[in-house]
């Protein structure tokens, strides 16, 4: 079956540093991929998404490349703010599905 | 639009009680999804309904969890009786069918503790 991995957390970074955070599925077929982040007592909020290799999904300064030959998704962001910790969840969707497989999140903290 | 509205935000029930959880989902949204988080599992699928219907409770951990819509406006996950390992997060999430994935709006959670 479907499935995603993710590192595994947590991440501490300074202010400004540079993030990466990596993912890889398993899928059959052409997933569609997206990032997910969840601030401390909030459910799940869409950060991007990409539907086709090759796609680069981008948001809040946040970006990911689908990347078929590797199966990956990695999550990057150049300078991180304080306002950026949370827990990153990587997922996928198989094609024609609308059914989501998560990875177990990777929490991370920026301290200033 | 008010998003995805769950009640109660924390529960916390003795070992044999029933727990009701209850959400809104968004106004037109027609997939609704119940998820479970825990730190050694990470995120469940439940189960997720279209217009109302089940399409797959292959998640629900036993018989003593249950899962309605009666309308399209309304859910509810049952859980009788509950047990300590029934610990968890509740999320329910909802969606348009547009096919092209369509991101999932999640409410904020429910924190069930059952001692």
């Amino acid at each position: 079956g479907d499935s995603v991995t993710q590192m595994e957390g947590p991440v501490t970074l300074s202010e400004e540093a540079f993030l990466t955070i990596n993912c890889t599925y398993t899928a059959t077929g052409y997933p569609s991929l997206f990032w997910y982040v969840q601030y401390p007592g909030e459910g799940l909020q869409l950060l991007l998404k990409a539907t086709k290799a090759d796609d680069k999904g981008s948001n809040k300064g946040f970006e990911a490349t689908y990347r078929k030959e590797t199966t990956s998704f990695h999550l990057e962001k150049g300078s991180v703010q304080v306002s950026d910790s949370a827990v990153y969840f990587c997922a996928l969707s198989g094609a024609g599905s609308y059914q989501l497989t998560f990875g177990k999140g990777t929490k991370l903290s920026v301290i200033p | 639009d008010a998003g995805v509205i769950q009640s109660p935000r924390h529960e916390v029930t003795e070992m044999g009680q029933e727990v009701t959880l209850r959400c809104k989902p968004i106004s037109g949204h027609d997939y609704l999804f119940w998820y479970r988080q825990t730190m050694m599992r990470g995120l469940e699928l439940l189960i997720y309904f279209n217009n109302n219907v089940p399409i797959d409770d292959s998640g629900m951990p036993e018989d003593r969890f249950s899962a309605k819509m009666p309308n399209a406006s309304f859910s509810t996950l049952k859980i009788q009786p509950s047990e300590p390992r029934d610990s968890a997060v509740y999320f329910c999430a909802s969606s348009f069918s547009t096919g092209d994935n369509s991101p999932l709006h999640f409410g904020n959670g429910t924190r069930l503790t059952v001692t």
